[in-house]
């Protein structure tokens, strides 16, 4: 069965902290991706990874980073939280292949004061 | 121009009622069209996918795709309460393996 699974479902930071969102699949899929959702807005593609130590920025990269060191791990990072990032965080992964569908951890919603 | 775009709704359709959920993309060179169904404070999950032109039939769900007019559709046959959620559109394309996903359609299923 195919699983995506994230480091918290709820998280509260501070301003200013360093936030670390992790995300591990057990699909060993190529392709890793973590987005930010908030109402009204839809997905938005913050980064992805097409294979390990490889990354590329999406529609929303600033203020964030990202490590893939291992192919099942994707790690976000949030240098110096800010409210505005106040969000839920969604990993996904998938194999390159065209027909290959996205699958989506459970989500991170991240509270940040 | 976005990429996928949807109605958001919010859609409201009876119990027993057929939804029509409705996504255009920009992309004349996409391959694959996806539909996920998100409940609220859930993840998307996958509920249809289809790749030629024509109908795609599982259960009471029925994917369009018209590549012409760059246009999918998702039918929900039969709605009930338990279809409520926000509907997703997705699109594949092949160059660079990004998804590109549509804001989302609210639907209500009235009991």
């Amino acid at each position: 069965d195919v699983k995506v699974t994230q480091s918290s479902r709820y998280l509260v930071k501070r301003t200013g902290e360093k936030v670390f969102l992790e995300c591990v699949q057990d699909m060993d899929h190529e392709n890793m991706f973590w987005y930010r959702q908030d109402p009204g807005l839809g997905l938005r593609l913050i980064y992805f990874s097409y294979d390990v130590k490889m990354k590329e920025k999406g529609d929303i990269p600033e203020g964030y980073s990202v490590s893939r060191e291992k192919k099942e791990r994707f790690s976000l990072i949030l240098e110096s939280a800010s409210t505005n990032q106040t969000s839920m965080y969604l990993c996904a992964s998938s194999n390159p292949q065209g027909r290959e569908t996205q699958y989506f951890g459970p989500g991170t919603r991240l509270l940040v004061l | 121009q976005k990429e996928v775009e949807q109605n958001s709704g919010p859609l409201s359709v009876p119990e027993g009622a057929i939804a029509s959920l409705n996504c255009t993309y920009s992309d004349r060179v996409s391959q694959s069209f996806f539909w996920y169904r998100q409940y609220s404070g859930k993840s998307p999950e996958l509920i249809m996918s289809i790749y030629s032109n024509g109908d795609k039939e599982d259960g009471r769900f029925t994917a369009q795709l018209n590549k012409a007019s760059q246009y999918v559709s998702l039918l929900i046959r039969d709605s009930q309460p338990s279809d409520s959620a926000t509907y997703l559109c997705a699109v594949n394309v092949n160059t660079g393996n990004q998804f590109y996903f549509g804001t989302g359609t609210s639907l209500t299923v009235i009991p």
